[in-house]
């Protein structure tokens, strides 16, 4: 069965980095893009960007352009999520999630639905 | 950027009655490229529905969506205990994908 298991918890102080990792199971890994989307306490979706694990081509909306990276390894089909010079703005649940459609021009303008989740990641940013 | 916005914010309803959600995008969402998701307290969101009127694999007939251009519905006949809960739209139809700010389905 498909499965997305996600890196601990963590805790960063301001201006500082971290990377959470994405772990695929149950499907080709090179198949299906993966997207990183967040959740503040309380509040509702953000989609922070897509990445292709055949080649590792990535896209991030403006918001996060300069202060998202997104890589894979295949070796290991793991996708790992690194954001850099923290805010207290950015304490939330980091979930990755699979694109469900395999196949399609990743440079298109349209994605697909998100039909298979990680349990999400906690990342507090406090001083 | 697309923004979508949800309504009711919460909607009081007991189990056994329909509950219908709204979700009007600012601009056309290309191709009826408009899913549903659930949230469950401490869960991940699950997907419930694709291409605006299309259920996810597992989803009860109980789920039906509705809707194109700027204006979306998702309709539960009759609620169940468990589906209670928070419910997002999303457009993936363009780039950035962006969500509804969510419709809360609580007991009343």
């Amino acid at each position: 069965q498909v499965q997305l298991m996600q890196s601990g918890a963590e805790v960063r102080k301001p201006g500082a980095s971290v990377r959470v990792s994405c772990k695929a199971s149950g499907y080709i890994f090179t198949r299906h893009y993966i997207h990183w989307v967040r959740q503040a306490p309380g509040q509702g979706l953000e989609w922070m960007g897509i990445i292709n694990p055949t080649d590792n081509s990535t896209k991030y909306p403006q918001k996060f352009q300069g202060r998202v990276t997104m890589t894979r390894d295949t070796s290991t089909l793991t996708v790992y999520m690194e954001l850099n010079s923290l805010r207290n703005e950015d304490t939330a649940v980091y979930y990755c999630a699979r694109d469900s459609d395999p196949g399609y021009d990743f440079w298109s303008d349209s994605h697909s639905s998100l039909d298979y989740w990680g349990q999400g990641t906690l990342v507090t940013v406090s001083s | 950027e697309i923004v979508l916005t949800q309504s009711p914010g919460t909607l009081s309803l007991s189990p056994g009655e329909r509950a219908t959600l709204s979700c009007r995008a600012s601009q056309t969402v290309t191709s009826s490229y408009l899913a549903w998701y659930q949230q469950k307290p401490g869960q991940a969101p699950t997907l419930l529905m694709y291409g605006a009127s299309t259920r996810a694999t597992g989803i009860p007939d109980r789920f039906s969506g509705s809707g194109s251009g700027t204006v979306f519905t998702l309709t539960i006949s009759r609620l169940e205990p468990e589906d209670f809960a928070v419910y997002y739209c999303q457009q993936y139809g363009s780039s950035p994908l962006t969500f509804g700010g969510g419709t809360k389905v609580e007991i009343k």
